[in-house]
Protein backbone atom coordinates (compact mmCIF):
# COMPACT_ATOMS: atom_id res chain seq x y z
CA UNK A 1 0.00 0.00 0.00
CA UNK A 2 1.11 4.00 0.07
CA UNK A 3 3.29 4.70 2.70
CA UNK A 4 5.84 7.13 3.81
CA UNK A 5 8.79 6.11 6.17
CA UNK A 6 10.74 8.79 7.70
CA UNK A 7 13.73 8.85 10.28
CA UNK A 8 13.11 8.44 13.96
CA UNK A 9 13.74 11.36 15.74
CA UNK A 10 14.68 13.51 17.89
CA UNK A 11 17.34 15.31 16.25
CA UNK A 12 19.23 17.84 18.59
CA UNK A 13 21.43 19.80 16.75
CA UNK A 14 23.42 22.91 17.74
CA UNK A 15 22.15 26.56 15.97
CA UNK A 16 23.81 27.30 12.09
CA UNK A 17 24.31 23.41 11.84
CA UNK A 18 22.95 21.28 8.50
CA UNK A 19 19.95 19.36 8.63
CA UNK A 20 18.69 16.65 7.26
CA UNK A 21 15.28 14.59 8.21
CA UNK A 22 15.32 11.36 5.57
CA UNK A 23 12.08 10.56 4.03
CA UNK A 24 11.12 7.52 1.62
CA UNK A 25 7.99 6.68 0.25
CA UNK A 26 5.82 3.75 -1.60
CA UNK A 27 2.83 4.54 -3.67
CA UNK A 28 0.97 2.75 -6.11
CA UNK A 29 0.80 5.98 -8.54
CA UNK A 30 2.49 9.33 -8.91
CA UNK A 31 1.97 11.03 -5.69
CA UNK A 32 2.84 14.61 -4.90
CA UNK A 33 5.06 14.96 -2.14
CA UNK A 34 5.03 17.61 0.49
CA UNK A 35 6.83 18.51 4.04
CA UNK A 36 4.50 20.13 6.90
CA UNK A 37 5.20 21.15 10.36
CA UNK A 38 4.31 21.34 13.62
CA UNK A 39 5.01 24.06 16.15
CA UNK A 40 4.55 23.29 19.59
CA UNK A 41 1.15 23.67 20.58
CA UNK A 42 0.04 24.51 16.75
CA UNK A 43 -1.35 22.99 14.07
CA UNK A 44 -0.16 21.26 10.55
CA UNK A 45 1.14 24.42 8.40
CA UNK A 46 2.83 23.37 5.08
CA UNK A 47 6.32 23.59 4.26
CA UNK A 48 6.96 22.83 1.05
CA UNK A 49 5.66 20.59 -1.76
CA UNK A 50 6.70 19.49 -5.37
CA UNK A 51 4.56 17.50 -7.98
CA UNK A 52 6.80 15.61 -9.59
CA UNK A 53 10.16 13.75 -10.26
CA UNK A 54 12.73 16.27 -9.72
CA UNK A 55 10.82 18.86 -8.95
CA UNK A 56 12.77 20.80 -5.91
CA UNK A 57 10.61 22.64 -2.96
CA UNK A 58 11.53 25.26 -0.67
CA UNK A 59 10.50 27.48 1.65
CA UNK A 60 12.04 29.64 4.65
CA UNK A 61 15.59 27.86 4.02
CA UNK A 62 14.37 24.56 3.55
CA UNK A 63 14.51 22.29 0.53
CA UNK A 64 13.47 19.15 -0.58
CA UNK A 65 13.62 17.28 -3.71
CA UNK A 66 11.68 14.78 -5.56
CA UNK A 67 13.26 11.49 -5.96
CA UNK A 68 11.53 8.90 -8.15
CA UNK A 69 14.66 6.61 -8.67
CA UNK A 70 15.64 6.45 -4.64
CA UNK A 71 11.21 7.19 -4.04
CA UNK A 72 12.78 10.22 -2.04
CA UNK A 73 12.31 13.34 -0.43
CA UNK A 74 14.73 14.22 2.08
CA UNK A 75 14.16 17.52 3.86
CA UNK A 76 17.66 20.13 4.12
CA UNK A 77 18.43 22.95 5.40
CA UNK A 78 21.99 24.54 5.59
CA UNK A 79 21.47 26.42 8.97
CA UNK A 80 19.34 25.66 11.21
CA UNK A 81 17.51 28.17 13.79
CA UNK A 82 16.66 27.52 17.61
CA UNK A 83 13.26 29.04 15.54
CA UNK A 84 12.85 25.69 13.51
CA UNK A 85 12.39 23.29 16.43
CA UNK A 86 9.12 21.59 16.01
CA UNK A 87 8.11 18.40 14.65
CA UNK A 88 8.15 17.76 10.75
CA UNK A 89 5.93 15.41 9.21
CA UNK A 90 6.79 14.05 5.26
CA UNK A 91 3.72 13.55 3.68
CA UNK A 92 2.37 11.56 0.24
CA UNK A 93 -0.53 12.15 -2.00
CA UNK A 94 -2.67 10.64 -4.34
CA UNK A 95 -5.79 11.11 -6.33
CA UNK A 96 -6.07 14.72 -7.16
CA UNK A 97 -4.33 15.95 -3.67
CA UNK A 98 -7.15 15.01 -1.66
CA UNK A 99 -6.15 12.14 0.08
CA UNK A 100 -2.90 11.94 2.14
CA UNK A 101 -0.87 9.62 3.83
CA UNK A 102 1.85 10.80 6.64
CA UNK A 103 5.16 9.78 7.55
CA UNK A 104 5.75 9.37 11.55
CA UNK A 105 7.03 12.64 12.00
CA UNK A 106 10.63 13.95 13.22
CA UNK A 107 10.74 16.09 16.20
CA UNK A 108 13.91 18.74 15.56
CA UNK A 109 15.59 20.17 18.88
CA UNK A 110 17.88 23.03 17.87
CA UNK A 111 20.22 24.08 20.43
CA UNK A 112 21.09 28.05 21.02
CA UNK B 1 -5.70 28.70 0.72
CA UNK B 2 -8.76 27.39 2.60
CA UNK B 3 -9.08 28.52 6.47
CA UNK B 4 -10.35 25.60 8.33
CA UNK B 5 -12.07 25.87 12.05
CA UNK B 6 -12.71 23.27 14.36
CA UNK B 7 -15.00 23.19 17.16
CA UNK B 8 -14.26 22.62 20.45
CA UNK B 9 -10.56 23.24 20.90
CA UNK B 10 -10.10 20.64 23.75
CA UNK B 11 -12.15 18.97 26.03
CA UNK B 12 -12.33 16.16 28.68
CA UNK B 13 -14.82 13.73 28.53
CA UNK B 14 -15.87 10.63 31.07
CA UNK B 15 -15.78 7.23 29.59
CA UNK B 16 -18.44 6.23 28.02
CA UNK B 17 -19.89 9.24 26.58
CA UNK B 18 -19.79 11.08 23.14
CA UNK B 19 -18.34 14.05 21.71
CA UNK B 20 -19.21 15.65 18.54
CA UNK B 21 -16.50 17.70 16.79
CA UNK B 22 -17.47 19.91 14.32
CA UNK B 23 -15.16 21.27 11.60
CA UNK B 24 -16.13 24.84 9.14
CA UNK B 25 -14.64 25.71 6.16
CA UNK B 26 -14.42 28.89 4.49
CA UNK B 27 -15.19 27.55 0.97
CA UNK B 28 -16.95 24.87 -0.72
CA UNK B 29 -15.12 21.85 -0.61
CA UNK B 30 -15.85 18.48 -2.30
CA UNK B 31 -13.83 16.13 0.36
CA UNK B 32 -13.13 16.74 3.87
CA UNK B 33 -10.98 14.59 5.79
CA UNK B 34 -10.85 13.10 9.86
CA UNK B 35 -7.37 12.68 11.12
CA UNK B 36 -6.58 11.06 14.65
CA UNK B 37 -2.84 11.63 16.03
CA UNK B 38 -2.42 10.29 19.11
CA UNK B 39 0.26 11.35 21.51
CA UNK B 40 3.39 11.67 19.87
CA UNK B 41 2.60 9.93 16.65
CA UNK B 42 1.73 11.07 13.20
CA UNK B 43 -1.23 11.68 11.75
CA UNK B 44 -3.84 8.72 11.06
CA UNK B 45 -6.49 9.24 8.79
CA UNK B 46 -9.75 7.95 9.66
CA UNK B 47 -12.29 8.91 6.93
CA UNK B 48 -13.15 10.60 3.69
CA UNK B 49 -16.54 12.68 4.03
CA UNK B 50 -18.26 13.48 0.81
CA UNK B 51 -21.22 15.74 0.75
CA UNK B 52 -24.50 13.88 -0.17
CA UNK B 53 -22.77 10.26 0.44
CA UNK B 54 -21.95 8.22 3.26
CA UNK B 55 -17.99 8.48 4.90
CA UNK B 56 -15.67 5.83 3.95
CA UNK B 57 -13.67 4.76 6.42
CA UNK B 58 -9.75 3.22 6.78
CA UNK B 59 -8.99 0.18 7.75
CA UNK B 60 -9.37 0.36 11.87
CA UNK B 61 -12.11 2.77 11.86
CA UNK B 62 -15.99 1.90 11.83
CA UNK B 63 -18.98 4.14 11.82
CA UNK B 64 -20.67 2.96 15.00
CA UNK B 65 -17.20 4.49 16.89
CA UNK B 66 -16.67 7.43 14.42
CA UNK B 67 -20.08 8.69 12.63
CA UNK B 68 -19.74 11.20 10.13
CA UNK B 69 -21.89 14.12 8.46
CA UNK B 70 -21.54 16.04 5.58
CA UNK B 71 -24.72 18.33 5.51
CA UNK B 72 -23.35 20.82 3.09
CA UNK B 73 -19.71 21.56 1.26
CA UNK B 74 -18.57 23.28 4.28
CA UNK B 75 -19.28 21.76 6.94
CA UNK B 76 -18.89 18.19 8.92
CA UNK B 77 -18.71 16.79 12.11
CA UNK B 78 -16.86 13.93 13.65
CA UNK B 79 -18.43 11.97 16.66
CA UNK B 80 -16.44 9.62 18.93
CA UNK B 81 -18.70 7.35 20.45
CA UNK B 82 -18.60 5.62 23.67
CA UNK B 83 -15.28 6.86 24.78
CA UNK B 84 -12.60 5.32 26.08
CA UNK B 85 -8.88 6.27 27.54
CA UNK B 86 -7.51 5.11 24.28
CA UNK B 87 -9.64 7.71 22.35
CA UNK B 88 -7.68 10.72 23.89
CA UNK B 89 -5.94 12.55 20.92
CA UNK B 90 -6.06 15.39 18.51
CA UNK B 91 -8.47 15.22 16.05
CA UNK B 92 -8.01 16.95 13.15
CA UNK B 93 -9.95 18.11 9.77
CA UNK B 94 -8.54 19.12 6.55
CA UNK B 95 -9.43 19.72 2.87
CA UNK B 96 -7.82 21.57 0.18
CA UNK B 97 -6.66 20.73 -3.67
CA UNK B 98 -2.96 20.79 -4.11
CA UNK B 99 -2.14 20.73 -0.67
CA UNK B 100 -4.25 20.19 2.32
CA UNK B 101 -4.95 22.53 4.73
CA UNK B 102 -5.50 21.60 8.48
CA UNK B 103 -8.20 23.23 11.36
CA UNK B 104 -6.11 23.75 14.54
CA UNK B 105 -7.38 20.11 15.67
CA UNK B 106 -9.56 19.11 18.60
CA UNK B 107 -7.67 18.42 21.87
CA UNK B 108 -9.45 14.99 23.77
CA UNK B 109 -8.88 13.59 26.64
CA UNK B 110 -10.52 11.14 28.17
CA UNK B 111 -11.04 9.94 31.84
Amino acid sequence: GDSVTQMEGPVTLSEEAFLTINCTYTATGYPSLFWYVQYPGEGLQLLLKATKADDKGSNKGFEATYRKETTSFHLEKGSVQVSDSAVYFCALSLYNFNKFYFGSGTKLNVKP
Amino acid sequence: SAVISQKPSRDICQRGTSLTIQCQVDSQVTMMFWYRQQPGQSLTLIATANQGSEATYESGFVIDKFPISRPNLTFSTLTVSNMSPEDSSIYLCSSGNGEAFFGQGTRLTVV
